[in-house]
C-alpha cells in the first residue's frame, strides 16, 4: 500500500520570502504522479502542481517549484515569493498511472498549515 | 470554479438518519470519486465511479454506499449515521484517459451528525 508523510504539521513565513514544505512516500510502484493540493480557509481544493515520475526534471509553475527525489522518495514544495494568498494547508498526494482507463485514486499526505506573515 | 457541483454545501442531521449527497462532475469526465475530510483520518479516498461502474473502493463503511447514474452524477449515501460521520465530503472527477490522472474537486458537503 502506498503511503504519503508529512512531516511538518505546521509552517510560517514572510511574505515575499521563500518557502520548503517536505512529503515524502513510500509505493513499490515505478510509474505514479504526485500533486501538490492547497486547501485555503474556503476549504476547496485547488491542485498546486503535478509531477510525473518517470520525467527527471522538476516541475514548476509561477512561483511553485518541486523538488522531486525518486531514489529517495521525496517530494518537496517550494514556494518562492511568498505571498497572503498563499495562506492554506497543503497535502501531498499520490496516485499510479493507470493509462487510459483514468482509475486512480489520491493518496494524501497529513497536510501542511501554512501561514504567510504580512 | 472546479466544473465539479456537490449539494447540499451543509447538512445537519441526527445519529441514525440517512442522508444523501450528490455530486454532478464536469462535463466529458467520466470517472467520479469520493473522498472522507475527518479531523483525526485526514482526506481519504472513499469509492470510485467509472462511466457507471464501481472501479474502486476504499476505506468506506458498509453503512455507506455509492453508485453513478447514466447522466454520470454521482450520489454517495450514509446511513445509520454516528457522530464520527461528521466531515466533509469532497466529490472530484476526472476525464477518462487523461494521462494525469488530474481530479478536480467539488466544494464539498459538509456534515455535521448531532
Amino acid at each position: 500500500a502506498q503511503t504519503v508523510t508529512q512531516s511538518q504539521p505546521e509552517m510560517s513565513v514572510q511574505e515575499a520570502e521563500t518557502v520548503t514544505l517536505s512529503c515524502t512516500y513510500d509505493t513499490s510502484e515505478n510509474n505514479y504522479y504526485l500533486f501538490w493540493y492547497k486547501q485555503p480557509p474556503s476549504r476547496q481544493m485547488i491542485l498546486v502542481i503535478r509531477q510525473e515520475a518517470y520525467k527527471q526534471q522538476n516541475a514548476t509553475e509561477n512561483r511553485f517549484s518541486v523538488n522531486f527525489q525518486k531514489a529517495a522518495k521525496s517530494f518537496s514544495l517550494k514556494i518562492s515569493d511568498s505571498q497572503l494568498g498563499d495562506t492554506a494547508m497543503y497535502f501531498c498526494a499520490f496516485t499510479q498511472n493507470a493509462g487510459g482507463t483514468s482509475y486512480g485514486k489520491l493518496t494524501f499526505g497529513q497536510g501542511t498549515i501554512l501561514t504567510v506573515h504580512p | 470554479d472546479s466544473g465539479v457541483t456537490q449539494t447540499p454545501k451543509h447538512l445537519i442531521t441526527a445519529t441514525g438518519q440517512r442522508v444523501t449527497l450528490r455530486c454532478s462532475p464536469r462535463s466529458g469526465d467520466l470517472s467520479v470519486y469520493w473522498y472522507q475530510q475527518s479531523l483525526d483520518q485526514g482526506l481519504q479516498f472513499l469509492i470510485q465511479y467509472y462511466n457507471g461502474e464501481e472501479r474502486a473502493k476504499g476505506n468506506i463503511l458498509e453503512r455507506f454506499s455509492a453508485q453513478q447514474f447514466p447522466d454520470l452524477h454521482s450520489e454517495l449515501n450514509l446511513s445509520s449515521l454516528e457522530l464520527g460521520d461528521s466531515a466533509l465530503y469532497f466529490c472530484a472527477s476526472s476525464e477518462a484517459g487523461s494521462s494525469y490522472n488530474e481530479q478536480f474537486f467539488g466544494p464539498g458537503t459538509r456534515l455535521t451528525v448531532l
